[in-house]
């Protein structure tokens, strides 16, 4: 019984590609994040879409495009990919009003 | 802005015994605050939040934390530890009026050892 999920689990590619993740949940929630975790450990939010609308962007280069296409569905897009965007990359989903979230169990990008 | 600390980058203890992992914030307005585990190659499990109300806090796994407004601390207990705990502990913290932006600590590696 997934709650959020996200695929590939793993995903190893060149520099320069394009590869997409996927992430879908299925708790009727209404928003939807991406994080990316360093090799420290550090979590940090890249972007959070309510109702197939985003609302934070963190700083993040444009090479990184999140698409919606409803709001069970949350994928992220990453162009021509670079040795730093190596890390692992969790999908969250929450409804209001508190919005605690629930997080996919994560994709782990390495980037050769 | 928010920000939050996690002082101890790793904790050693052994089996049985308690344990404390430290979290402090900094806000000027109203926080929610919460408590995620993350154990080995997994994603993040919400282990416990404190919303308001009673500043004693009961979560999973016979996990509980203690908001303390004056120290502006959050610091997570557990009386006996398992070796099943050994996992990665983060402390978050988001505005209560905006809980869409969760600001997460660098996180605490508690190892319990046998």
């Amino acid at each position: 019984d997934t709650a959020v999920s996200q695929t590939p689990k793993y995903l190893v590619t060149q520099m320069g590609n394009d590869k997409s993740i996927k992430c879908e949940q299925n708790l009727g929630h209404d928003t939807m994040y991406w994080y990316k975790q360093d090799s420290k450990k550090f979590l940090k939010i890249m972007f959070s879409y309510n109702n197939k609308e985003l609302i934070i962007n963190e700083t993040v280069p444009n090479r990184f495009s999140p698409k919606s296409p409803d709001k069970a569905h949350l994928n992220l897009h990453i162009n021509s990919l670079e040795l730093g965007d190596s890390a692992v990359y969790f999908c969250a989903s929450s409804l209001p009003p508190v919005n605690t979230q629930y997080f996919g169990p994560g994709t782990r990008l390495t980037v050769l | 802005a928010q920000s939050v600390t996690q002082l101890d980058s790793q904790v050693p203890v052994f089996e049985e015994a308690p344990v404390e992992l430290r979290c402090n914030y900094s806000s000027s307005v109203s926080v929610y605050l919460f408590w995620y585990v993350q154990y080995p190659n997994q994603g993040l499990q919400l282990l416990l939040k404190y919303l308001s109300g009673s500043t004693l806090v009961k979560g999973i796994n016979g996990f509980e934390a203690e908001f303390n407004k004056s120290q502006t601390s959050f610091h997570l207990r557990k009386p006996s530890v398992h070796i099943s705990d050994t996992a990665e502990y983060f402390c978050a913290v988001s505005v209560a009026y905006n809980t869409d932006k969760l600001i997460f600590g660098t996180g605490t590696r508690l190892q319990v050892f046998p």
